[in-house]
């Protein structure tokens, strides 16, 4: 069974347009990290946040995790052709020892 | 390091044949995970270990698959017999604990 779900499935924007996807998962958690995967390859992961922590940069890629709702919000700013992919949000479940699972996904296309 | 390796990268296979698929994680991570990708039902974790023991398989569909991670630096991960609803990609990653995930590019699976 799956931890995540991400909202929405999919999502079209022009370049320069920002993105903004959400996970909501269902148990307490170690942290919550985010992870990108082109067609055809391997996932990359992008950012990982504490449970402690309520909000994360890094580039142009900002985070933020609400316990307290069991949410967590990837916005992209500026975003590129490149950046079109999936993105997934996976759980590090605080009760299962490191058990890293993976949301249903968010199919970004950037728009040139 | 070179990543996590994956062999093979596409396998094609009979119904009823047996499929080993490998992995070797990248050198220090004392965590392996085993996922499969489908369309209809997203990131599936199969099984993980830490420090070559498994921890949760809980997520293996059935007693035709099974893995073993016979020492830090290899993984196997069997289907036997293989039938055709197994065709996805499966992918394997390593972490250290409570870190980011490294994916390999996966084995995409054909049971034809």
């Amino acid at each position: 069974s799956q931890q995540g779900e991400e909202d929405p499935q999919a999502l079209s924007i022009q370049e320069g347009e920002n993105a903004t996807m959400n996970c909501s998962y269902k148990t307490s958690i170690n942290n919550l990290q985010w992870y990108r995967q082109n067609s055809g390859r391997g996932l990359v992961h992008l950012i990982l946040i504490r449970s402690n922590e309520r909000e994360k940069h890094s580039g142009r890629l900002r985070v933020t995790l609400d316990t307290s709702k069991k949410s967590s919000s990837l916005l992209i700013t500026a975003s590129r052709a490149a950046d079109t992919a999936s993105y997934f949000c996976a759980t590090d479940e605080a009760a299962a020892g490191n058990k890293l699972t993976f949301g249903g996904g968010t199919r970004v296309l950037v728009k040139p | 390091d070179a990543g996590v390796i994956q062999s093979p990268r596409h396998e094609v296979t009979e119904m009823g044949q047996e499929v080993t698929l490998r992995c070797k994680p990248i050198s220090g991570h004392d965590y392996l995970f085993w996922y499969r990708q489908t369309m209809m039902r997203g990131l599936e974790l199969l099984i993980y270990f830490n420090n070559n023991v498994p921890i949760d398989d809980s997520g293996m569909p059935e007693d035709r698959f099974s893995a073993k991670m016979p020492n830090a630096s290899f993984s196997t991960l069997k289907i036997q017999p293989s039938e055709p609803r197994d065709s996805a990609v499966y992918f394997c990653a390593s972490s250290r604990a409570r870190t980011e995930a490294f994916f390999g590019q996966g084995t995409r699976l054909t049971v034809v």
